[in-house]
């Protein structure tokens, strides 16, 4: 199974709300990463969060780390219609990224 | 930068054919990955190299895969021969210093086999 899983598979919300998605995951980590695929394109870095942190900000996005739950949530706040995409959050496990399966976000105008 | 670079973009071919797909890693990273992304099974390494060196192949589905990097700037992933079930899209990405730190993905290469 994947090690991070995340948390709604899809998540369809007004433009201008906010969007929180959720990725669990099994072992333990070093850091944990969120990436964005639009439509038809390569996953592009959001953000790296490390085990030592417990939240990080980057513009309308807010990631926090519970490593005793092992989760992760990103919030994407003032949602705009460039949000909708594909959000996947990556662990690192083995020298390697274990990708989740991603939650489907459509902004609805 | 002009970013990972991958060729072709789309590719139809039919059952049996040899299939090459060919990337340019961004130029100083030391780490290239092959993905393959799936509805069913979502993203999976297949492999990835440092330096050129081949490390982990332990995703490539069986012996019809294989991957070469010649030189920095180079890596190919073959198919051969192709099945319908190796339809799929088909990304390389590219990192500096840390097989577990941020990867830069390429556009992908649409492969569809008939």
């Amino acid at each position: 199974s994947q090690q991070g899983e995340e948390d709604p598979q899809a998540l369809s919300i007004q433009e201008g709300e906010n969007a929180t998605m959720n990725c669990s995951y099994k072992t333990s980590i070093n850091n944990l990463q969120w990436y964005r695929q639009n439509s038809g394109r390569g996953l592009v870095h959001l953000i790296l969060i490390r085990s030592n942190e417990r939240e990080k900000h980057s513009g309308r996005l807010r990631v926090t780390l519970d490593t005793s739950k092992k989760s992760s949530s990103l919030l994407i706040t003032a949602s705009r219609a460039a949000d909708t995409a594909s959000y996947f959050c990556a662990t690192d496990s083995n020298y390697q990224l274990i990708w989740g399966a991603g939650t489907k976000l459509i902004i609805k105008p | 930068d002009a970013g990972v670079i991958q060729s072709p973009r789309h590719e139809v071919t039919e059952m049996g054919q040899e299939v090459t797909l060919r990337c340019k890693p961004i130029s100083g990273h030391d780490y290239l990955f092959w993905y393959r992304q799936t509805m069913m099974r979502g993203l999976e390494l297949l492999i990835y190299f440092n330096n050129n060196v081949p490390i982990d192949d332990s995703g490539m589905p069986e012996d019809r895969f294989s991957a070469k990097m010649p030189n920095a700037s180079f890596s190919t992933l073959k198919i051969q021969p192709s099945e319908p079930r190796d339809s799929a899209v088909y990304f390389c990405a590219s990192s500096l210093g840390d097989s577990r730190g941020t990867q830069y993905f390429g556009p992908g290469t649409r492969l569809l086999v008939l």
